[in-house]
């Protein structure tokens, strides 16, 4: 069974620019995760889907980074204008209700 | 609120040595407990999960972990570790009620290195 996708397995952004990172969870999986991770703050929750709704759009992260999931094997994250802050791994998780999270390999954003 | 934390930023043991890497939590509701791994340049795997039950739960490649509720704790255990267990190591707790149903809160993270 082939596991949770991202690409691309890194990005590197000019400051203010668009950027896209995909992910494609595990067939038939109900729930997807976007995570940022960061030395100095760990592990940070950014979005929640179940079934394909928004269930947390992730607070402070909500002015420049938008999730969507316009069908059930696909999922972007989408961060715009990029800042130099936003340099992370970003991490994609999907799982049936209540399971375990299987991850993605991850996308490493550098921005300049 | 959801808060976990792990006291030991870094751990050093050998191989063959046994190994604790804590873990405490505080969280008011009904709760499950897990254990990650993630190897350098990866995403994290999943090594273990309590929800009820045996307070014992074990996991893969020989992991093991013990919830307690009277200390709010659920600290990841081995008997004998070897080179290949070096990685970091992250607790989490989610949430089965609320706006917490489904989510996991994770701690910062335990960097285990494993000398030869």
């Amino acid at each position: 069974d082939a596991g949770v996708t991202q690409t691309p397995r890194h990005e590197v952004a000019e400051k203010g620019q668009t950027i896209i990172l995909k992910c494609e969870p595990v067939s038939g999986h109900n729930d997807l995760f976007w995570y940022r991770q960061t030395k100095i703050q760990g592990l940070e929750l950014l979005s929640y889907f179940r079934s394909k709704s928004l269930m947390e759009d992730g607070g402070a992260f909500k002015d420049r980074f938008k999730a969507e999931m316009l069908n059930s094997s696909f999922s972007t994250l989408k961060i715009q204008p990029t800042e130099p802050k936003d340099s992370a791994v970003y991490l994609c998780a999907s799982s049936t209700a209540y399971a375990e999270q299987f991850f993605g390999p991850g996308t490493r954003l550098t921005v300049l | 609120t959801q808060t976990v934390s792990q006291s030991d930023a870094h751990v050093t043991v050998f191989e063959g040595d046994s190994v604790e890497l804590r873990c405490n939590y505080s969280y008011g509701g009904s709760i499950y407990l897990s254990w990650y791994i993630q190897h350098h340049g990866h995403g994290l795997q999943f090594l273990l999960k309590y929800y009820s039950g045996n307070p014992v739960v074990q996991g893969v490649n020989g992991f093991e972990a013990e919830f307690s509720k009277s200390d709010s704790s659920f600290h990841l255990r081995k008997a004998s570790v070897h080179w290949s267990d070096s990685a970091v190591y992250f607790c989490a707790v989610g949430g089965n009620t609320g706006a917490n149903t489904g989510k996991l809160t994770f701690g910062h993270g335990t960097i285990l290195r494993v000398h030869p």
